[in-house]
């Protein structure tokens, strides 16, 4: 298995909804990202964790909460989402953050939109 | 930090010509710069990387230079096709806290193939 998957594909919630995004790889990799895209616009980083631990968070606001249960699975919940917050949100993995061996692996991503 | 530079930011080409698509970076400490595809509606798609210690990588139709004094990198697309139709973008490492594990993109650019 050399994917990345992310669901739900798309996702509609108000701004008073709690939600959540979920990313699984079964590839042993040990690094997980959380990345957003807004249109026409590149990735931008907002969470890295390393063996399963936050070692990374771009000045994300609270209303994005990381969680990575487990090396496999990687979840984002939202709450108190604001309309700006509509983009598409991607997952990576890469086979470890410090060496950046065998790059990263994206998936397809969820489009968010809140209403 | 690490600062990419991308251009241009779209470029159109006949079906069979070459497209050239060029990056620069600021940080000599980078180490690995990949170049993904992203189709609409999907995830960046990893289609060839290179790492500082190579000056070239081809693969099939599909390769990559780098030149490390001048701190710039290129994609070199031969015999277009309308399929490579895409957003293109090209990153690079970022060395934070001993690792090379954040990769900073480039602002992508547009490709178009007219058949």
């Amino acid at each position: 298995d050399t994917e990345v998957t992310q669901t739900p594909k798309h996702l509609v919630m108000g701004m008073t909804n709690k939600k959540s995004l979920k990313c699984e790889q079964h590839m042993g990799h040990r690094a997980m990202y959380w990345y957003k895209q807004k249109a026409k616009k590149p990735p931008e980083l907002m969470f890295v964790y390393s063996y399963e631990k936050l070692s990374i968070n771009e000045s994300v606001p609270s209303r994005f909460s990381p969680e990575c249960p487990n090396s496999s699975l990687l979840n984002l919940h939202l709450h108190a989402l604001q309309p700006e917050d509509s983009a598409l949100y991607l997952c990576a993995s890469s086979q470890d953050y410090y060496s950046m061996s065998y790059g990263y692996t994206f998936g397809s991503g969820t489009r968010l939109t809140v209403v | 930090g690490e600062n990419v530079e991308q251009h241009p930011s779209t470029l159109s080409v006949q079906e069979g010509d070459s497209a050239v698509i060029k990056c620069t970076y600021s940080d000599s400490a980078s180490n690995y710069f990949p170049w993904y595809k992203q189709e609409l509606g999907k995830g960046p798609q990893l289609i060839i990387d290179i790492r500082s210690n190579v000056g070239e990588k081809k693969d099939q139709r599909i390769a990559v230079t780098l030149n490390k004094t001048a701190k710039h990198f290129s994609l070199h697309i031969t015999e277009t096709q309308p399929e490579d139709s895409a957003v293109y973008f090209c990153a690079a490492s970022e060395n934070y806290g001993g690792s090379q594990g954040n990769l900073i993109f480039g602002k992508g650019t547009k490709l178009s193939v007219k058949p």
